[in-house]
């Protein structure tokens, strides 16, 4: 079945770095774009980033741009976020999310979430 | 970027009866809208995408409908089980967006 883990959340002071992970199986990985989604606790969805399914085009929020990365490795099923200059306000659980097959951008298996607390 | 606005944030409802949640785009975004239901402490789970096409294995009693700039996801008759938050995404232009959801109560 399909499955998406997201690792590498935790606590981290402001201005420093964190590398998220997002390890994929049950499903033709080479093939299928996928996105980061954040929440911020009590609030709603917030789209993050999308990388195409052969890394060739990249998108972001205006709140993650220049400071978040986003890239893949096909031969290991994984997708990597890379948040860079990070502030109190990119707290949130982090989603990784497949882009639903034959659609543009719907978004139909998601992980469980990892968070991130930015504090000092 | 395109706003989305939901439209109530809360709705109190009852088993059995319809409800009907709207999402309007700042601007126009074709068919390119999806719905999710999400649940506390869960990942949010997608309903509905290009508009009105009804993801597998979701209950039918599940629609949604709209183009252009606006929307709407119908739940025909209530179940215990529909009581959650609902979102709209739209992906017609990068960055995709969400509007800030709907929390459906029980009356």
């Amino acid at each position: 079945q399909v499955q998406l883990a997201e690792s590498g959340g935790g606590v981290v002071q402001p201005g420093r770095s964190l590398r998220l992970s997002c390890a994929a199986s049950g499903f033709t990985f080479s093939i299928s774009g996928i996105h980061w989604v954040r929440q911020a606790p009590g609030k709603g969805l917030e789209w993050v980033a999308v990388i195409w399914y052969d890394g060739s085009q990249k998108h972001y929020a205006d709140s993650v741009k220049g400071r978040f990365t986003i890239s893949r490795d096909n031969s290991r099923n994984t997708v990597l976020l890379q948040m860079n200059s990070l502030r109190a306000e990119d707290t949130a659980v982090y989603y990784c999310v497949r882009q639903r097959r034959r659609d543009s951008g719907s978004l139909d298996y998601w992980g469980q979430g990892t968070l991130v607390a930015v504090s000092s | 970027d395109i706003q989305m606005t939901q439209s109530p944030s809360t709705l109190s409802a009852s088993v059995g009866d319809r409800v009907t949640i709207t999402c309007r785009a700042s601007q126009t975004i074709s068919s390119w809208l999806a719905w999710y239901q999400q649940k506390p402490g869960k990942a949010p789970k997608l309903l509905i995408y290009k508009a009105s096409s009804l993801e597998t294995a979701v209950p039918s009693r599940f629609s949604g409908s709209g183009s252009g700039t606006e929307f709407t996801l119908t739940i025909s008759s209530l179940q215990p089980d529909d009581f959650a938050t609902y979102f709209c995404q739209q992906y017609n232009t990068f960055p995709n967006t969400f509007g800030q959801g709907t929390k459906l109560e029980i009356k």
